[in-house]
């Protein structure tokens, strides 16, 4: 069964400094996709970035980055210099490959809130 | 660019009574997915839709809920006879199409039942 885990449930990070927020997964499909999501207090959901199960290198975009371990089965978000505004609750996802109808659905893990202070 | 859009964003209804909760995805997206948040948990998914078509409801409550998406206008998600228990925030995503990376979601709706 598609599983994941976030073993942090809440996080303190000095601004400036970088956090690694922890996930991991189980699936039993070669072909899949892992997700972060951001939701701050004001309850919107916001995609951060994506990995694919085949992607050679780790995903990055701006200050985030995805620290992926296949054979550990591990897909961990890097933040590097906190800001005061990422403060909020992160959400790793997984999605299993499509082969023609089956669905698209995300599957979420529980969430880890992550406090900046200054 | 208009992102995808939910409403309303509150609602506040007794038990018993029934909730419409609409998502109109973004622009060119033709791909819906219904998640719950339930207090203090993460998203749970609900049902996934394409226009005019289920294609997978497996997480759907077999009674009281039911979703669309009709050729045109957004999508619903309908709750009939709400109970306490149905208080969550309810999320929309939309994607253009099944083989897309990514799900963008809505701001949801925070639905209370009294």
């Amino acid at each position: 069964a598609q599983k994941i885990t976030q073993t942090q449930p809440g996080m303190f990070v000095q601004e400036k400094e970088a956090v690694t927020l922890d996930c991991t997964y189980d699936t039993s499909d070669p072909s899949y996709g892992l997700f972060w999501y951001k939701q701050p207090s004001s309850g919107e959901m916001i995609f951060l970035i994506y990995q694919g199960s085949y992607d050679q290198q780790n995903a990055t975009e701006g200050r985030y980055s995805l620290n992926f371990q296949k054979a550990r089965k591990s897909a961990n978000l890097v933040i590097s210099a906190s800001q005061l505004g990422d403060s909020a609750m992160y959400f790793c996802a997984m999605r299993e490959a499509n082969y023609g109808g089956a669905t698209n659905k995300l599957i979420f893990g529980t969430g880890t809130l992550l406090a900046v202070q200054p | 660019n208009a992102g995808v859009m939910q409403n309303p964003r509150h609602l506040v209804r007794r038990r018993g009574q029934e909730a419409r909760l609409r998502c109109s995805p973004m622009k060119g997206h033709s791909h819906v997915y219904w998640y719950r948040q339930l207090p203090e948990e993460g998203l749970k998914f609900m049902v996934y839709l394409q226009k005019e078509n289920i294609i997978d409801e497996s997480g759907m409550p077999k009674e009281r809920f039911s979703a669309e998406f009709p050729k045109e206008g957004p999508s619903i998600l309908r709750i009939q006879q709400v109970v306490r228990g149905d208080s969550a925030a309810y999320f929309c995503a939309s994607s253009p199409d099944r083989a897309a990376e990514t799900q963008y979601f809505g701001p949801g709706t925070r639905l209370l039942v009294l």
